[in-house]
């Protein structure tokens, strides 16, 4: 299908584990970006890609590990899961100045 | 400091009920302005971007104003399926105009 999408869609994870979060889009787009969304906080910027290979801090990356060696998938590993990586993940991809987001990925560090 | 404030954080309007949602900035040298809506537990879908004081957009009954310190999101005899959170977004500090920085959203409830 076309379109930007998540997987997982819910994990569990413990704490001290690694865990990717993975993001796929199909529009060829040359931005993509990782944001979590937490109450109290909103959406907040993790990291961000330019293109493949390029990839850039944003607000929130500490704890957090991009890479991007195609275009359309731009994974999200956590090293070293802490209960305050407790989370929504959404991954977002765009062309022009609008961002497209995907579904989310409802991330729960116990 | 640059930030994004939005207002009310909730808004409870009765079906056919017009009102405007809020969203300030301070930030020099505006990069664009930019509407997003929440459905829960979905991602924000893009409404629209303003550039320059005076612009305006529409989309069915939405209607996005922009001055130089504040949008309003213009809702006109609003209906449930408008229920949703709204967001707003701006390009903050030195970096890429795609660094955006999100407001905490209004909550809006349409009543039937």
């Amino acid at each position: 299908d076309a379109g930007i999408t998540q997987s997982p869609r819910y994990k569990i994870t413990e704490t001290g584990r690694q865990v990717t979060l993975m993001c796929h889009q199909t529009w060829s787009h040359s931005y993509m970006f990782w944001y979590r969304q937490d109450l109290g906080h909103g959406l907040r910027l993790i990291y961000y890609s330019a293109a493949a290979d390029i990839t850039d801090k944003g607000e929130v990356p500490d704890g957090y590990v991009v890479s991007r060696s195609k275009t359309e998938n731009f994974p999200l590993t956590l090293e070293s899961a802490t209960r305050s990586q407790t989370s929504v993940y959404f991954c977002a991809s765009s062309a022009g100045t609008e961002q497209y987001f995907g579904p989310g990925t409802r991330l729960t560090v116990t | 400091e640059d930030q994004v404030t939005q207002s009310p954080e909730a808004l409870r309007l009765q079906e056919g009920e017009s009102s405007s949602l809020n969203c300030s900035y301070t930030v020099s040298g505006l990069r664009g302005l930019f509407w997003y809506r929440q459905d829960p537990g979905k991602g924000p879908e893009f409404l629209f971007t303003l550039y320059s004081a005076g612009e305006e957009k529409e989309k069915e009954r939405l209607k996005a104003t922009l001055t130089k310190k504040e949008s309003f999101l213009h809702i006109t005899a609003p209906k449930p399926e408008d229920s949703a959170t709204y967001l707003c977004a701006v390009p903050l500090g030195p970096g890429s105009a795609r660094q955006l920085t999100f407001g905490s959203g209004t909550q809006l409830t349409v009543l039937p």
